[in-house]
């Protein structure tokens, strides 16, 4: 399976401002896609990071929100825009060579 | 879109026993069926995982059984062990697309 890796572990914000979550994958794979886990929930998928498009949202999130970069088939950004506390959560993001998927250690975001 | 339903969502069994977490899917278009176990504070790991070509698969004290006419999976853990005590999450997809997943059972083995 493919090691992956993401930056920041956690971050305590402010309200209004964003933050960009880096995930590198030690090996190229097909697809990339990025989750959200609230407190005691379970896995929301966010998005499919797309290498070289724009990224494929689910049904509640958007582009402007959520904003997704693929630059190469290792590495991804997921940006949380304007944040308010409501966006409190574990964001994670995964990777797949075929259909099985592996998730990073996750990046764990309070906004104050 | 897909929708996940997982039960029961807390399972407390005695060590040696077994347990059985069940999941339906809606989309008959699905064809690969995930199970993840997470441990609080750590990043979902998979432990087995079965397709729509196979009814069953089995990794040691672990098994998966998909029924597709139903669609209906379940995981089954023998000889439970203190360590299998974790948060377990089914999943459906397939292809190119991400997960759906359900909301997830809290197996709580008892000394």
């Amino acid at each position: 399976s493919a090691v992956i890796s993401q930056k920041p572990s956690r971050d305590i914000c402010q309200r209004g401002t964003s933050l960009t979550i880096q995930c590198q994958v030690d090996s190229q794979v097909t697809m990339m896609f990025w989750y959200r886990q609230q407190p005691g929930q379970s896995l929301t998928l966010i998005a499919t990071a797309n290498q070289g498009s724009e990224a494929t949202y689910e049904s509640g999130f958007v582009i402007d929100k959520f904003p997704i970069s693929r630059p190469n088939l290792t590495f991804s950004t997921l940006t949380v825009s304007n944040m308010s506390p409501e966006d409190s959560s574990i964001y994670l993001c995964s990777s797949a060579g075929q259909e099985t998927q592996y998730f990073g250690p996750g990046t764990r975001l309070l906004v104050l | 879109g897909e929708n996940v339903e997982q039960h029961p969502s807390t399972l407390s069994v005695q060590e040696g026993d077994s347990a059985v977490i069940k999941c339906t899917y809606s989309d008959s278009a699905s064809n690969y069926f995930p199970w993840y176990k997470q441990e609080l504070g750590k990043r979902p790991q998979l432990i087995i995982d079965i397709r729509s070509n196979v009814g069953e698969k089995k990794d040691q004290r672990i098994a998966v059984t998909l029924n597709k006419t139903a669609k209906h999976f379940s995981l089954h853990i023998t000889e439970t062990q203190p360590e299998d005590s974790a948060v377990y999450f089914c999943a459906a997809g397939g292809g190119a697309d991400g997960l759906t997943f359900g909301k997830g059972t809290h197996l709580i083995i008892q000394p």
